[in-house]
């Protein structure tokens, strides 16, 4: 089963606007991690933040965390015609072992 | 460095038969782990290795199996083969168990 929901499913935006995407999950984390892929092959790890992190840079990218509302969202600013991709959260949890959760993804068209 | 390499990228399989998937993990990572993806969907959790001992499975059927041998690298295996399996197979290697490099996957289609 899925760990996480992502919302909103798509989002068509302007190249140069910003898109923000929204991660709910359901149980305790380790960490949040957020990855994109495109054409449904492999996934590319973006970006990391731990359960005791509340926001992260990287580049244009900038993830929040709260861990009160299980809930993270991914902002990428002045949006290119090349992030047009799926993108998806995926919990971390520790139990024995790490497993990464993934989420059911936004796909995510940066119009030209 | 070269990535994560899975092999074959495309398979086509009927009902009823048996598939063995390959994965060859960066080199320094112990950790491998599958995953299932169906079309419009998130990657599913399978199984996870790490030293070559299974540390983690994820809500499959037991006609899903996996191994890693001594090198890392890894194969997935499902037997009797059922429509439902047709997906793209994700393998993934990584060092400290948190960040996942991604191979480019198996298509699977089962007729």
């Amino acid at each position: 089963s899925q760990q996480g929901e992502e919302d909103p499913q798509a989002l068509s935006i302007q190249e140069g606007e910003n898109a923000t995407m929204n991660c709910s999950y359901k149980t305790s984390i380790n960490n949040l991690q957020w990855y994109r892929q495109n054409s449904g092959r492999g996934l590319v790890h973006l970006i990391l933040i731990r359960s005791n992190e509340r926001e992260k840079h990287s580049g244009r990218l900038r993830v929040t965390l709260d861990t009160s509302k299980k809930s993270s969202s991914l902002l990428i600013t002045a949006s290119r015609a090349a992030d047009t991709a799926s993108y998806f959260c995926a919990s971390g949890m520790r139990g024995g072992y790490q497993k990464v959760t993934f989420g059911t993804g936004t796909k995510l068209q940066v119009i030209p | 460095d070269a990535g994560v390499t899975q092999s074959p990228t495309h398979l086509i399989k009927t009902r009823g038969q048996h598939v063995t998937l390959r994965c060859s993990p960066i080199s320094g990572h112990k950790s491998v782990s599958w995953y299932q993806q169906v079309l419009g969907q998130g990657p599913q959790f399978i199984f996870q290795y790490y030293e070559k001992e299974e540390r983690g499975r994820g809500n499959f059927p037991d006609r899903f199996s996996a191994r890693q041998f001594p090198n890392y690298s890894s194969e997935l295996n499902v037997n009797a083969l059922l429509l439902g399996d047709s997906a793209l197979y994700l393998c993934a290697s990584s060092l400290d168990s948190e960040k996942l490099f991604f191979g480019s996957g198996t298509q699977l289609s089962v007729l």
